[in-house]
């Protein structure tokens, strides 16, 4: 198993241009999650995903969009890039059970700076 | 609604010294702790967690934590670090909607030689 993969690892974007950052999983997981990691702030929850076709905000969702059109992907769209979103992002998937005491699974994370 | 808070942003320890990293939640249902550890340019993982029975939870490398309920406690202790421990080290909690995690703002190990 691959883990929870995540591309690009790097990225430079001007004020105003849009990406998305893409994320999958193989271990079938049902829940998968966004976070971005910013010095002295830990991660906070952009969005989450419950499951295909389900998806909801987390604490910092303004500025960002997601979709679940499959188990294994969950892409993070930036819709206009500012510099506020500077910041590494990780994606997270935990088992099937979707219960609170499942583990969670990150990838590598994208470095994203916006110039 | 949970959440945990970090008391250190930064520990410096010497090769070998025990080491103390502190996690204090505030919770009003039942708890489940974790602590994961983020090594230098990687993803975050697990490194041990509490579910459940003793309060003493242990990793396969070395690291434990106590579940203290009268002081919300889930301090991570070592008692002889090593070089490759300098790492980033968050605490965390489960929120009450689905399996997402309040993630405190972590605390940096730097094992100095």
């Amino acid at each position: 198993n691959a883990g929870v993969t995540q591309t690009p690892k790097f990225q430079v974007l001007k004020t105003g241009q849009s990406m998305t950052l893409q994320c999958a999983q193989d271990m079938n997981h049902e829940y998968m999650s966004w976070y971005r990691q910013d010095p002295g702030m830990g991660l906070r929850l952009i969005h989450y995903s419950v499951g295909a076709g389900i998806t909801d905000q987390g604490e910092v969702p303004n500025g960002y969009n997601v979709s679940r059109s499959t188990t294994e992907d969950f892409p993070l769209r930036l819709l206009s890039a500012a510099p506020s979103q500077t910041s590494v992002y990780f994606c997270a998937s935990s088992s099937p059970g979707g219960r609170n005491t499942d583990t969670q699974y990150f990838g590598p994370g994208t470095r994203l700076t916006v110039l | 609604a949970q959440s945990v808070t970090q008391l250190d942003s930064q520990v410096p320890v010497f090769e070998e010294a025990p080491v103390e990293l502190r996690c204090n939640y505030s919770s009003s249902v039942s708890v489940y702790l974790f602590w994961y550890v983020q090594y230098p340019n990687q993803g975050l993982q697990l490194l041990l967690k509490y579910l459940s029975g003793s309060t003493l939870v242990e990793s396969i490398n070395g690291f434990e934590a106590e579940f203290n309920k009268s002081q919300t406690s889930f301090h991570l202790r070592k008692p002889s670090v090593h070089i490759s421990d300098t790492a980033e080290y968050f605490c965390a909690v489960p929120l009450n909607t689905g399996n997402q995690f309040y993630f405190g703002t972590g605390t940096s190990l730097t094992v100095i030689p």
